[in-house]
């Protein structure tokens, strides 16, 4: 079993269009972090969530933290073919030590 | 600015042979390493991570091991692959003083032949 889950595990939309992401854990993190990765390259640190219930948006990507700093949400707004890749959360659960843990990822596809 | 270089992008090797895979870290000192495996559907397995020179710690019993001679040098090594070894391996590094999130190489396709 995974300590992170996430869902939709893939994701086909068309440009324009608007989407959210989720990243759901029966543990609580003491932080959480959203990747995007493009085939053949390594994942790219979008942003870092701390405090529960904390928003973060960066350009039309809006990134959530539950209040019980179990989940996140990653919405994207007017979606754009640049948008396509796989999305990764990763964070450290309480009690786990100091390494953090990554979802399987949504893979979304965004097409023109 | 930082940069890290990891090489062969890919690479085919047939089982019970050798494998030595590189990855190098710039414009930083003491930083944590890791080495990560990734699989279809599964994520992003930790291997190893090391914080220091010659301190290294394993997260998975497994064919491989790691080392790191240098203190912004981090080299993941086979003695015999098996096939199961197929897969994109990842390094990244991360600031010793204070998590920040990885940063992550470019990574490295192996395929078991």
């Amino acid at each position: 079993t995974q300590l992170l889950e996430q869902s939709p595990q893939f994701l086909s939309i068309q440009e324009g269009e608007n989407l959210t992401v989720y990243c759901n854990s029966s543990s609580v993190f003491s932080s959480l972090q959203w990747y995007r990765q493009e085939p053949g390259e390594g994942p790219v640190l979008l942003v870092t969530v701390v405090t529960g219930g904390e928003v973060k948006k960066l350009k039309r990507l809006t990134f959530q933290f539950g209040d019980a700093r179990k989940d996140s949400s990653l919405h994207i707004t007017a979606a754009q073919p640049g948008d396509t890749g796989l999305y990764l959360c990763a964070g450290v659960p309480s009690n786990y030590g100091q390494n953090f843990v990554f979802g399987p990822g949504t893979r979304l596809s965004v097409l023109p | 600015s930082q940069t890290i270089h990891q090489w062969p992008a890919t690479l085919v090797q047939p089982v019970g042979s050798p494998l030595s895979l590189e990855c190098t870290v710039e414009g930083t000192s003491n930083p944590n390493l890791y080495w990560y495996r990734q699989a279809a559907g599964r994520g992003l397995q930790l291997l190893f991570y090391s914080v220091g020179i010659g301190q290294i710690s394993s997260e998975v019993p497994q064919n491989l091991s790691a080392s790191r001679p240098q203190d912004r040098q981090f080299i993941l090594s086979s003695k015999k692959l098996l096939l199961s070894d197929s897969g994109f391996y990842l390094c990244a590094w991360s600031w010793s003083g204070g998590f920040q999130g990885y940063t992550f190489g470019s990574g490295t396709r192996l395929t078991v032949v």
